[in-house]
């Protein structure tokens, strides 16, 4: 079985730029969530979507989105780059239904915004 | 609000000791789940125990062992006789029943030397 696909995993963008990372889900799973994760942070739920709709989100600024297909797989998107957006954006999928909490996560997408 | 604390930020042993690793956790509600995670150089985060807040049953799994406390709010994690490939950064997290939400602890770096 497959795993959470992320990519790219790594990308370089300059201020005021934007980014669009891609995740795909394990077979199966509807919800996909977002983290990132920064030294200074440490790893910080983003949204959550679940059968193409925003289920849940954190608390980050407008500029951060997110979108989900009908066949599960997601994309987050930053607007106006910001040097702080600099993190290893991080996407877990689960089944989405009877939740426990037990997320599978991808490898990653590292971003550096210079 | 939840939150995840660990207060140990690295950790340095030598091959064949034993090390626990500490977390304490503190949610207002009665029914929550407590994870640990492991995450490799690699950058992906993998599962490996979860515990609802119900179970406070400890349990041993080859090397790893689990110390969940409600009366402390603490679930720590033994690692029996560490190896050099349990070098990584581990994580405990929390979640509400019924969210795929993770809040995070900010992790602690365990370095296995030979």
């Amino acid at each position: 079985k497959a795993g959470v696909t992320q990519t790219p995993r790594y990308l370089i963008k300059t201020r005021g730029q934007q980014v669009t990372l891609s995740c795909s889900p394990i077979s199966g799973h509807r919800s996909v969530s977002w983290y990132q994760q920064t030294p200074g942070q440490g790893l910080q739920f983003l949204f959550e979507y679940f059968s193409e709709t925003q289920r849940n989100k954190g608390n980050f600024p407008g500029r951060f989105s997110g979108r989900q297909f009908s066949n599960s797989r997601s994309e987050m998107n930053v607007s106006t780059l910001e040097l702080g957006d600099s993190a290893l954006y991080l996407c877990a999928s689960s089944p989405g239904t009877g939740n426990t909490g037990e997320l599978f996560f991808g490898e990653g997408s590292r971003l550096t915004v210079l | 609000a939840q939150k995840v604390t660990q207060a140990q930020t690295e950790i340095s042993v030598v091959e064949k000791e034993d090390v626990t690793l500490d977390c304490v956790y503190e949610t207002r509600d009665t029914t929550y789940y407590l994870f640990w995670y492991k995450q490799p150089p690699s950058g992906e985060l993998v599962f490996l125990i979860r515990r609802n807040s119900f179970d406070e049953q400890n349990e041993i799994s080859g090397r790893y062992s689990w110390n969940f406390q409600k009366s402390t709010s603490s679930f720590n994690f033994t690692i029996t006789a560490s190896q050099v490939v349990d070098s990584a950064v581990y994580f405990c997290a929390l979640s509400e029943a019924g969210y795929s939400t993770l809040t995070f602890g900010k992790g602690t770096m365990l370095l296995v030397s030979p």
